[in-house]
């Protein structure tokens, strides 16, 4: 089975400073990874996926994310936070390949708080 | 370009009551997929559909059941229900098996 692990349920930042969210995960298979964000009584919005060839991978409002597959990492960054990106995050694996992006396995979450 | 539409977007019911959730996916998307968002369990998988016929299906109880319309619209019901059934329901869209889901903004069920 996949599983994503995110390391850290929050975490703050000033406003311009990196924001860095981390994600491990576990897949047997190579994997298809994604980053969402959450805003408030909202829905997810996708911000980059990553499913084969370049590894660094550019998202929309400034994200980025690499994976490395030596370290089944796929970790998330913004070189300077806005007050906007306050939200919440969610880093997701897809199930198998076999059932493509449909079935995804999110990791539990992480807070993004950004102080002024 | 209208995004995925859930109704309504929050609901009340009691105990033992059942509830049926709608989604309608953006125009042309034919897999329609369903997850379940809660403090303490997070996002899970209930169950994905893609020209009427369920694709998968997650770990949940035979209480929670979906169907897909042939205009791609999806429905999710949950019988019998129980406290722990209160949560935000998302569906997603996505216009093929292997590209990307695009969320609504859920459905807020509260079981009293």
């Amino acid at each position: 089975a996949q599983s994503v692990t995110q390391l850290g349920s929050h975490v703050s930042v000033s406003e311009g400073a990196l924001v860095l969210l981390r994600c491990n995960y576990s897949s047997s298979v190579p994997p298809y990874l994604f980053w969402y964000v959450q805003y408030p009584n909202q829905g997810l919005q996708l911000l980059l996926k990553y499913t084969t060839g370049a590894t660094l991978v550019k998202g929309i409002n400034g994200f980025e994310a690499e994976f490395k597959k030596s370290e089944t990492s796929f970790h998330l960054t913004k070189p300077s936070a806005h007050m906007s990106d306050a939200a919440e995050y969610f880093c997701a694996v897809s199930g198998s390949r076999g059932t493509g992006f449909q079935k995804l396995v999110f990791g539990t979450g992480t807070r993004l708080l950004v102080s002024p | 370009k209208a995004g995925v539409t859930q109704t309504p977007r929050y609901l009340i019911k009691t105990r033992g009551q059942q509830v049926t959730l709608s989604c309608s996916p953006i125009s042309g998307h034919r897999s329609v997929s369903w997850y379940q968002q809660t403090p303490g369990q997070g996002l899970q998988f209930l169950f994905e559909y893609f020209s009427e016929t369920q694709r998968n299906k997650g770990n949940f109880p035979g209480r929670f059941s979906g169907r897909q319309f042939s205009n791609s619209r999806s429905e999710m019901n949950v019988s019998t229900l129980e406290l722990g059934d209160s949560a935000l329901y998302l569906c997603a869209s996505s216009l093929a098996v292997n590209t990307e889901a695009f969320f609504g903004q859920g459905t807020r069920l509260t079981v009293v």
